[in-house]
């Protein structure tokens, strides 16, 4: 189990450009969460996926935010035409669903900051 | 929409115990946790409570009380390292959970 992993680790770039986030949950969950979080915030929730479906988005996710998981395991999310607001720091987590008794603890990476000028 | 209230931040002393509450308002109930994040980490799970009552895990303990929408985390015997942001979160249905914005604690020698 080498845990939740995220690249990058920061990224900065210019309004108006476009990033991509990766995400590689823990191998063997079925489940992947992306989160957005700012400073003095609690994580806000964005999408999540079981397995390649993408079961939910937020309404926090506008039309510039996708995401996907095509073959189930890591997950992307790309931001298009970035803005100042997006600046904040990404979160993705997994879990295994289901699992008895454990309430399908969510495991989470180191998050990917972004900066946007 | 979806309410967590948490105190902002609490202070207490190496050694001694302190209670962080967490009163929600969701439309949707199936769990609630706290995680423990440190400044410029990610969250780090510490207890789950689906049912009413205490769950205690070493020096960390849960209360529930769905009936008040009401939980509190409980930190025994507070250490340094303890220092932390303490988030409370409910799960909503199968799949989306809402975070509070999390409770800054300081623990001072």
């Amino acid at each position: 189990d080498t845990g939740v992993s995220q690249d990058p680790r920061h990224k900065i770039t210019k309004r108006g450009q476009n990033v991509t986030f990766r995400c590689d949950p823990i191998s063997e969950h079925n489940r992947l969460y992306w989160y957005r979080q700012t400073l003095g915030q609690g994580p806000e929730f964005l999408t999540y996926f079981q397995n390649e479906a993408q079961l939910e988005k937020s309404r926090l996710l506008s039309d510039r935010f996708s995401a996907e998981r095509p073959k189930g395991s890591f997950s992307t999310l790309e931001i298009q035409r970035t803005e100042q607001g997006d600046s904040a720091m990404y979160l993705c987590a997994s879990s295994h669903f289901p699992r008895q008794g454990a309430g399908e603890t969510q495991y989470f990476g180191p998050g990917t900051r972004l900066l946007v000028l | 929409g979806q309410n967590i209230d948490q105190p902002t931040e609490m202070t207490a002393t190496e050694g001694a115990i302190v209670q962080i509450n967490c009163t929600y308002q969701t439309s949707g109930f199936n769990g609630l946790f706290w995680y423990q994040q440190h400044a410029g980490e990610a969250p780090t799970f510490l207890s789950y409570n689906v049912l009413d009552g205490l769950e205690e895990k070493g020096r960390f303990s849960s209360f529930l009380s769905r009936s008040k929408g009401y939980s509190y985390l409980l930190l025994k015997e507070l250490q340094m390292k303890d220092s932390a942001s303490y988030l409370c979160a409910v799960r909503l249905n199968a799949g989306k959970s809402t975070f509070g914005d999390g409770t800054t604690l300081t623990v001072k020698p």
